[in-house]
């Protein structure tokens, strides 16, 4: 069965505070794997899509990475506004399916 | 602006009673679907349709049905039969093309609770 785990749960950084958000994945043949943002109350919104291991893709203070088990979320000098629940969802080839995380809720303070 | 658009934002119910959750997507995305979310647990698939009049069941069906009979448009409707139905409801579309499966774009989301 597939399974992705994310980790943190939970994480508090103070702003400027640089970190990483970590999403494994247990999978067979993986076709992609997505990052999302999503703020309380709203649906998520497409940030990445990481095809390969060793493919990197940067937005703003945003830096995602993929290996041949994880995906890591890389902030750099996070400001509030950066603050959400960060998603990663793995597709496999098996049909339009992808296989959500639970999620790292991110905050970040003055 | 290209978006998707649900409704209603909230929507309570009565145990015993089918409600409609509403889902347009003016972004001509080929495919759409419906996702129910849960605190503490990742976005579990319910429905998807890639094309007009034609739709599958994700991972957690039972007890919902919908309808694509306009490519804009795919309306979930959650019966009597669902167990559970207090959740936050997404629907989402994609080009639909393989490569970009996986870059869904969301609506704001339906919650229902039922009282």
């Amino acid at each position: 069965e597939d399974q992705v785990t994310q980790s943190p749960e939970a994480l508090r950084l103070q702003e400027g505070e640089s970190s990483s958000l970590n999403c494994s994945y247990t999978v067979s043949g993986l076709r992609g794997l997505f990052w999302y943002r999503q703020d309380p109350g709203k649906g998520p919104e497409f940030l990445f899509t990481l095809y390969s291991a060793g493919e990197e893709k940067e937005k703003e203070r945003l830096k995602a990475t993929l290996t041949k088990k994880e995906s890591f979320l890389h902030i750099t000098a996070p400001k509030p506004e950066d603050s959400a629940t960060y998603l990663c969802a793995a597709f496999t080839g098996g049909g339009n399916k992808l296989t959500f995380g639970t999620g790292t809720q991110l905050k970040v303070e003055l | 602006d290209g978006g998707i658009t649900q409704s209603p934002k909230y929507l309570f119910r009565k145990e015993g009673q089918n409600v409609t959750l509403s889902c347009e997507q003016n972004l001509n995305h080929d495919a759409m679907y419906w996702y129910r979310q849960d605190p503490g647990q990742g976005l579990r698939l319910i429905y998807y349709s890639q094309i007009v009049n034609d739709f599958q069941k994700g991972d957690i069906a039972e007890g919902y049905s919908v309808s694509r009979e306009k490519k804009e448009s795919f309306p979930l409707t959650v019966t009597s039969a669902q167990k559970n139905p207090t959740a936050f409801y997404l629907c989402a579309s994609s080009i639909g093309a393989r490569g970009k499966i996986g870059e869904l774009f969301f609506g704001e989301g339906s919650r229902l609770t039922v009282l």
